[in-house]
């Protein structure tokens, strides 16, 4: 069984500050990650994944997230934030094999302020 | 190209009363998962397909949960008996190369 925690439930950051949103995860097995987004009133959308290679994964709208195995980690990060990017984010987890249910953290908001 | 629909967007039922919520894939996707998001938690894994066989479901709560997926397309999530513990967000994903997985928008479950 594997699970994800998230510990922050929401962090507020000015515009154009850097951002850490802090995942770790727990698993008997080796790991596929990922990060997804989701806007208010809309549906989950892959930021980034972890499959395999760099341990550095660059996504979308200017977000990366490093995999550290020794710290069972995955925390994504952005050095400059937008009004934009003000959403809920989840980190999940999943079998490192293809078409596994993915288990998911309980979700971190990220309030940008103006 | 469509992304995953899911109908209705919201359904409002009576405790004890039967409820389908329908979930379209992307056109040539073979996986489908159903998941679950209370308030304030992440998404819950309920069951995945893959064609028309269920392929893997352990998530579904208990025996008034059922799915089906008959043509190996759209997928057809059944609760009997509803519960107010069943009010929730019921998401469908789809996925073509089992690696990334694409959310509909959800059927908001309310159980009065």
């Amino acid at each position: 069984a594997q699970s994800v925690t998230q510990l922050d439930s929401q962090v507020p950051v000015f515009e154009e500050a850097p951002v850490e949103l802090r995942c770790n995860y727990s698993s008997s097995v080796s790991v596929y990650l990922f990060w997804y987004v989701q806007y208010p009133n809309q549906g989950l959308q892959l930021l980034l994944k972890y499959l395999s290679g760099s341990t550095l994964v660059k996504g979308i709208n200017g977000f990366e997230a490093e995999f550290n195995k020794s710290q069972t980690s995955f925390h994504l990060r952005k050095p400059s934030v937008h009004i934009s990017d003000t959403a809920e984010y989840f980190c999940a987890v999943s079998d490192d094999k293809g078409y596994q249910k993915v288990t998911f953290g309980t979700g971190t908001k990220l309030q940008v302020i103006p | 190209g469509a992304g995953v629909s899911q109908t209705p967007s919201n359904k409002v039922t009576e405790k004890g009363k039967y409820v389908e919520l329908r979930c379209d894939p992307i056109s040539g996707h073979t996986a489908l998962y159903w998941y679950r998001q209370s308030l304030g938690q992440g998404p819950e894994f309920l069951i995945y397909f893959q064609g028309t066989g269920a392929a893997d479901d352990s998530g579904l709560p208990n025996d008034r949960f059922f799915a089906v997926r008959p043509e190996g397309s759209v997928s057809t999530l059944k609760i009997q008996r509803t519960e107010r513990g069943d009010s929730a967000v019921y998401l469908c994903a789809s996925s073509r190369d089992g690696y990334e997985q694409y959310f509909g928008p959800g059927t908001r479950l309310t159980v009065t």
